[in-house]
Formats: C-alpha cells, sequence, structure tokens
C-alpha cells in the first residue's frame, strides 16, 4: 500500500541547476499539491491540481513549474536553483469531495549550494 | 498578519499532563478545520478533524469557536509518544481547490 511516493529523498544541487521532483500517489486521487516546509513558516502550497492536465498557482510559486500529465502523477520543477529553494519539499493528494483527509509523501530533502 | 497561527513553543510538560494549544485563522468563510501531527523529519499525518461541536478520540479534543476564530486541541494523560509538533490546518469555504492553509505547528515534548 504506497499511498503517495516522492522522488528522490535527498539532492544536493549547484546554483543554477535544474531538476525535477516526482510524486505518484496510487489512490485515485484528483487533487495533488506541492508544499515546500521551512523552519518557522509551515508549509506552503507552491502549486496545485486540481485533476490530469490542470495546474494553478498556490501561495509561493514563483521559481517552480508543475505538470500533471497523466493521474497518478504531479512533476514538480526548478528550472534554475537558488540557495532561497532549500527547503523540504512535500507532495500531497486528496479526494476531491469536499473536505478531506490529505495523504503526504515522506518528502525531498532539498539543498541548493 | 498570518491566516493561520500558531503558538510555536515548545510546550514541555511530564507525563500524564493535560496541554492544550490554540491556534487563531483570519478568514471568517474558513469551513473546514483540522489537526495534523508531524513527527521529526516525517511527513504530517491527519490527527482529527475538528467539527462546529467539537470532538473527542480517546485523549484528544479538539473545539471550535467560530465567534474568536479559534480552533483548540486538548491532549490528556500525555505520553511520549505525544511529543511532535501538532499543525493546525484550515479550509477556506468554498475552496475549489480543497487547498489547505498551515499554521506553523506547536512543538510538544512530553518528558518522563
Amino acid at each position: 500500500n504506497a499511498g503517495v511516493t516522492q522522488t528522490p529523498k535527498f539532492r544536493v544541487l549547484k546554483t543554477g541547476q535544474s531538476m525535477t521532483l516526482l510524486c505518484a500517489q496510487d489512490m485515485n486521487h484528483e487533487y495533488m499539491y506541492w508544499y515546500r516546509q521551512d523552519p518557522g513558516m509551515g508549509l506552503r502550497l507552491i502549486h496545485y491540481s486540481v485533476g490530469e492536465g490542470t495546474t494553478a498557482k498556490g501561495e509561493v510559486p514563483d521559481g517552480y513549474n508543475v505538470s500533471r500529465l497523466k493521474k497518478q502523477n504531479f512533476l514538480l520543477g526548478l528550472e534554475s536553483a537558488a540557495p532561497s529553494q532549500t527547503s523540504v519539499y512535500f507532495c500531497a493528494s486528496s479526494y476531491s469531495q469536499g473536505p478531506t483527509e490529505a495523504f503526504f509523501g515522506q518528502g525531498t530533502r532539498l539543498t541548493v549550494v | 498578519r498570518k491566516e493561520v497561527e500558531q503558538d510555536p513553543g515548545p510546550f514541555n510538560v511530564p507525563e500524564g499532563a493535560t496541554v492544550a494549544f490554540n491556534c487563531t485563522y483570519s478568514n471568517s468563510a474558513s469551513q473546514s478545520f483540522f489537526w495534523y501531527r508531524q513527527d521529526c523529519r516525517k511527513e504530517p499525518k491527519l490527527l482529527m478533524s475538528v467539527y462546529s461541536s467539537g470532538n473527542e478520540d480517546g485523549r484528544f479534543t479538539a473545539q471550535l469557536n467560530r465567534a474568536s476564530q479559534y480552533i483548540s486541541l486538548l491532549i490528556r494523560d500525555s505520553k511520549l509518544s505525544d511529543s511532535a509538533t501538532y499543525l493546525c490546518v484550515v479550509i477556506p469555504y468554498n475552496n475549489a481547490g480543497n487547498m489547505l492553509t498551515f499554521g506553523g505547528g506547536t512543538r510538544l515534548m512530553v518528558k518522563p
């Protein structure tokens, strides 16, 4: 019972490099989200998707892009990494009907040097 | 002002103590409320939903006060295993994306 799986779990990037974080869920959830968590800031929403082929900006979208080509996958891209993007990234998913529980992946620890 | 605010703590309590956390929210149209628990270096997990009438799950009691725009979490008979960060989560009314808005979390440390 995998739930929400994120890859990779850890990554170190140099400033200016690019990378893609992959989130996969096997619960047939419509909604998927990418959050970042920084000390003292809580979790902040980067981008989200309400269904396959749709994406929308969250609270802190700058410097990130996303794609939802398949319902089960939600990709987060960093085109040109900056030290300010050093953070822990969490992917989550939930059903579409009403306020329901969100299930989180185990997180990706990204350091940009 | 943040949409959802929590005292970051830490709250240091002995085993067996009763401890309570509050969380305030700024959007009066907020519709749904939750408490999530996050262990160190782990992902958040749902602890309990918060209903208008209040709800209880074992040693945990959650209350909602719409007039004052806050929710609370009461933990009775604290266990060492309750040590974690407790995240207050709010979903605004008619939020098409079910977007969860998180507070910064309250850290609880239960000591022997």
